[in-house]
């Protein structure tokens, strides 16, 4: 069935230190994989996503890698900032033009 | 870029009355919008997708009488919650697919308490 892992479920971080979150899905047919950040009381906000014709992606202080054999893609956020600190989710799109189906959520704490 | 704008942004209603949340795409055509709730620190699950101009498709275990869904034009959806519960209680979110893109964009979500 359609179904997203996410881990771990929290993690903190010094400030300068890199973070990483790893997520795994099961249908081998999905091709869109977005990361969202999420702020007490908002809505997701996108920070990246990927597609399947690629391996990886980076967008300054955050890169996504996606290997599709193994099924699984991880979200990297280097040089940490306390700013960065959020709920942030993975998630995988199921039935091409469809719904997208979230991670559990990893709870990023960047101390100072 | 792509902007979803959902209202209210809280809510507080008596137990058994119904409760509309307007979601709208202001800057493109979305012919498909999705529902999501999400419980506090749990992640966010998808109740239903809603098509312009045709019925929407629950999620098992979401009951469509209860949560009802209107996606009459290209630009907004409204999801009722008829008759709420405590248990309602909840914080739901919209987004919205802009026709053609892979981007999902979403609204800033309904803080709805029932007492």
């Amino acid at each position: 069935g359609e179904n997203v892992e996410q881990h771990p479920s929290t993690l903190s971080v010094q400030e300068g230190d890199s973070a990483v979150i790893k997520c795994t899905y099961s249908d081998s047919a999905s091709n869109y994989f977005p990361w969202y950040k999420q702020e007490l009381g908002k809505g997701p906000q996108l920070i990246i996503d990927i597609r399947s014709n690629v391996g990886e992606k980076k967008d300054q202080r955050i890169a996504v890698t996606l290997n599709k054999t193994a099924k699984h893609f991880s979200l990297h956020i280097t040089e940490t900032q306390p700013e960065d600190s959020a709920v942030y989710f993975c998630a995988a799109i199921y039935n091409q033009g469809g719904k997208l189906i979230f991670g559990q959520g990893t709870e990023l704490s960047v101390k100072p | 870029g792509a902007v979803v704008s959902q209202h209210p942004s809280r809510v507080i209603c008596k137990s058994g009355t119904s409760v509309k949340i307007e979601c709208r795409s202001l800057d493109f055509q979305a012919t498909t919008m999705f529902w999501y709730r999400q419980f506090p620190k749990q992640s966010l699950m998808l109740m239903a997708t809603s098509n312009e101009g045709s019925k929407a498709t629950y999620e098992q275990g979401v009951e469509k009488d209860k949560f009802l869904i209107n996606h009459a034009s290209l630009t907004l959806s409204t999801l009722t919650v008829t008759s709420a519960h405590p248990e309602d209680s909840s914080f739901y979110i919209c987004s919205a697919r802009n026709r053609g893109a892979y981007g999902y964009t979403f609204g800033s979500g309904t803080r709805l308490t029932v007492v």
